[in-house]
């Protein structure tokens, strides 16, 4: 039974545009969230992460909002380049003491020029 | 420069072969864990560490084996490789600062025919 969930295996936006990949999860334990994102031939890199104490996460284009009733996050990124296509895993944590995030399957984010 | 350093990046072998993948990070980290990489799955874990001498399975230990006699070295083993576990393969390493952040290798390509 996954716990976290990336409903949406691909996504093809326009370059400039915002892209949105979101994610839910069962798991209530989980208190801590990231975003991964990873090239071709790469090992995934940590993208952006956020604590369940806050709503919001920013980081230049990229934005991470939870929403903890609905169990739901996502990653905005405005606008969106070209060199932003790759797969996004989203991964989710327990505090104290755990280091072992839980990912879902991945989106495949396509930003077409 | 902080990395986690996996080897071999491209095996082809054959069943029954046993291999060894090798991992390695700088980052004096506690935490090391592999993965697994196949299409429309995700990642999923296979093994993790904690620290020295100390090995968990993850969700697909299965046919894999592994050990921690040191703090930078985490190496996978396949006894007898089998065709099912040609995939993609990511060492990870964490701090902890029970984020579960992060740092992956640059991914090992195994073919079993």
């Amino acid at each position: 039974d996954q716990q976290v969930k990336q409903n949406s295996p691909s996504l093809s936006v326009q370059e400039g545009r915002i892209s949105i990949l979101n994610c839910d999860y069962t798991n209530s334990m989980f208190d801590y969230f990231l975003w991964y994102k990873k090239y071709p031939a790469e090992g995934p890199t940590f993208l952006i992460s956020i604590s369940s104490i806050k709503d919001k996460n920013e980081d230049g284009r990229f934005t991470v909002f939870l929403n903890k009733s609905a169990k739901h996050l996502s990653l905005h990124i405005v606008p969106s380049q070209p060199g932003d296509s790759a797969v996004y895993f989203c991964a989710a944590s327990t505090s104290g003491g755990s280091y072992i995030p839980t990912f879902g399957r991945g989106t495949s984010l396509i930003v077409h020029p | 420069e902080a990395q986690v350093t996996q080897n071999p990046r491209y095996l082809i072998t054959v069943t029954g072969k046993k291999l060894t993948v090798t991992c390695s990070q700088n980052m004096n980290h506690e935490y090391m864990s592999w993965y697994r990489q196949d299409p429309g799955l995700g990642l999923r874990q296979i093994y993790y560490s904690m620290n020295v001498e100390v090995t968990d399975k993850g969700d697909v230990p299965e046919g894999y084996k592994v050990s921690r006699k040191e703090k930078r070295n985490f190496p996978l083993i396949l006894e007898s490789p089998s065709p099912n576990q040609t995939s993609l393969y990511f060492c990870a390493s964490s701090g902890g600062a029970d984020t579960g952040e992060l740092f992956f290798g640059e991914g090992s390509r195994l073919t079993v025919l």
